[in-house]
């Protein structure tokens, strides 16, 4: 198994809802990271988890929350978010030291904020 | 800081010609990685190819190869025989060794005509 899987595809919630998006890879890569991407834009790192633990932060507003049960899967939960949050949210992973493999893209989750 | 930039927003190619795309980067660090990245207008970024700094050819993969020249401090890479579904967009980016973050150049659209 080569792939990142993401879950859901599309979502679109209100200011007041609480959401999580999903990631899941079963290729034995301890590195996972969550990017926010904007239309024409290039991805921005938001979270690294290295061996199932928050490395990097990179002062992501607390309205997201990351959160990795186990080596293989990585959630991010939403809540009270804004309109300009509205993105593509990229998960990828990669083997802690890593090789000509490189990272390992899944093919997104479509948020809409309203 | 590692910077990575690519200064050609957009690109037109005829379908069967080739193509390069530009990119430069700048690191203070003797030891990192390249690598290319396309994304189709669904979302996913699919890994091209890697070069890595001490190797000593310039990686090649299909149609893709990337033309490293590392005093010039760049990698660009090339798509022979473009074809339709080429068109998407380009995205070079940079593994810092330490942080294991990827940073991305802007990207280039890459149009390919019939």
């Amino acid at each position: 198994d080569t792939e990142v899987t993401q879950t859901p595809k599309h979502l679109v919630m209100g200011m007041t809802n609480k959401k999580s998006l999903k990631c899941e890879q079963h290729m034995g890569h301890r590195a996972m990271y969550w990017y926010k991407q904007k239309a024409k834009k290039p991805p921005e790192l938001m979270f690294v988890y290295s061996y199932e633990k928050l490395s990097i932060n990179e002062s992501v507003p607390s309205r997201f929350s990351p959160e990795c049960p186990n080596s293989s899967l990585l959630n991010l939960h939403l809540h009270a978010l804004q309109p300009e949050d509205s993105a593509l949210y990229l998960c990828a992973s990669s083997q802690e030291r890593t090789g000509l493999s490189g990272y390992t893209f899944g093919s997104g989750t479509r948020l809409t904020v309203v | 800081a590692q910077k990575i930039t690519q200064t050609q927003p957009g690109m037109f190619v005829q379908e069967k010609e080739a193509v390069t795309l530009d990119c430069t980067y700048d690191t203070s660090d003797p030891s990192y990685g390249l690598f290319w990245y396309k994304q189709p207008s669904s979302g996913e970024m699919i890994f091209l190819i890697y070069q890595g700094s001490y190797d000593q050819q310039n990686a090649t993969e299909g149609r893709y190869s990337l033309n490293f020249q590392k005093a010039r401090k760049s990698a660009n890479l090339v798509i022979s025989a473009s074809q339709l579904g080429d068109s998407a967009m380009y995205f070079c980016a940079m593994r810092d060794p330490l942080t294991r973050k990827l940073i991305f150049g802007q990207g280039t659209t890459l149009q390919v005509k019939p």
